[in-house]
């Protein structure tokens, strides 16, 4: 079965720190991988997807990056943490041609 | 361009109660639609999902939608709500984004269950 991980759980990082988050899919090949975030009292915002290796779109200009290395590695980073970047960022993924997404446990990032 | 929109961001039943929350979306293209629920601090998980098979879709923890396209909706129901099913409801249309496969989300609603 698939499995999804994401870590670290939590993180609590100074403003203009930087920032690597991870998320791995397991038991399966060659998946769309999304990055989201919640903001507090806000819906769910698409930061980036990938199709495939080394292809990231990105949808909301900002302070962040994404890379997808590995076909079952997705990692969000940033050079410098703004405080407007806390949230809990969730990774999902979908089969090649699905639209089922399925998600990862999520990470809080607190920006102090 | 896809979009959904979920009424009421907070519901509050009684336990035991029927469990009804809406939502309305708009698509281009025959949709796909799903419910997720999701608990504090956790991720999102698929309570259930239309594809264009059933309009009645029947999902876990006792939920089921209707997939209604006169009116655009894709309602979620439960005939009697437990302590559980307190969480948030999101809502999603498929077919943002050709060749992504990405969802467009509602904004959520909050379901407070009552003792």
């Amino acid at each position: 079965s698939q499995t999804i991980h994401q870590w670290p759980a939590t993180l609590v990082q100074p403003v203009g720190s930087p920032l690597s988050l991870e998320c791995t899919v397991e038991g399966t090949s060659n998946p769309n991988l999304y990055w989201y975030r919640q903001a507090a009292g806000r819906g769910l915002q698409l930061l980036f997807y990938s199709v495939g290796i080394g292809q990231i779109s990105s949808e909301v200009p900002q302070n962040l990056s994404a890379s997808r290395p590995q076909d079952r590695q997705f990692i969000l980073s940033s050079k410098k943490l703004l405080l407007s970047d806390s949230g809990f960022y969730l990774c999902a993924w979908t089969g090649p041609d699905s639209y089922e997404q399925y998600f990862g446990p999520g990470t809080r990032l607190t920006v102090t | 361009a896809q979009s959904v929109t979920q009424l009421g961001s907070h519901v509050s039943v009684s336990e035991g109660a029927l469990v009804l929350l809406r939502c309305n979306y708009s698509s281009s293209v025959p949709p796909y639609l799903f419910w997720y629920v999701q608990y504090p601090n956790q991720g999102l998980q698929l309570l259930l999902k239309y594809t264009s098979a059933a309009t009645l879709v029947k999902g876990i923890n006792g939920f089921e939608a209707e997939f209604k396209k006169s009116e655009t909706s894709f309602h979620l129901t439960k005939p009697s709500a437990h302590m559980s099913d307190a969480a948030e409801y999101f809502c999603a249309v498929s077919g943002a984004g050709a060749g992504s496969y990405q969802l467009t989300f509602g904004k959520g609603t909050k379901l407070s269950v009552i003792p």
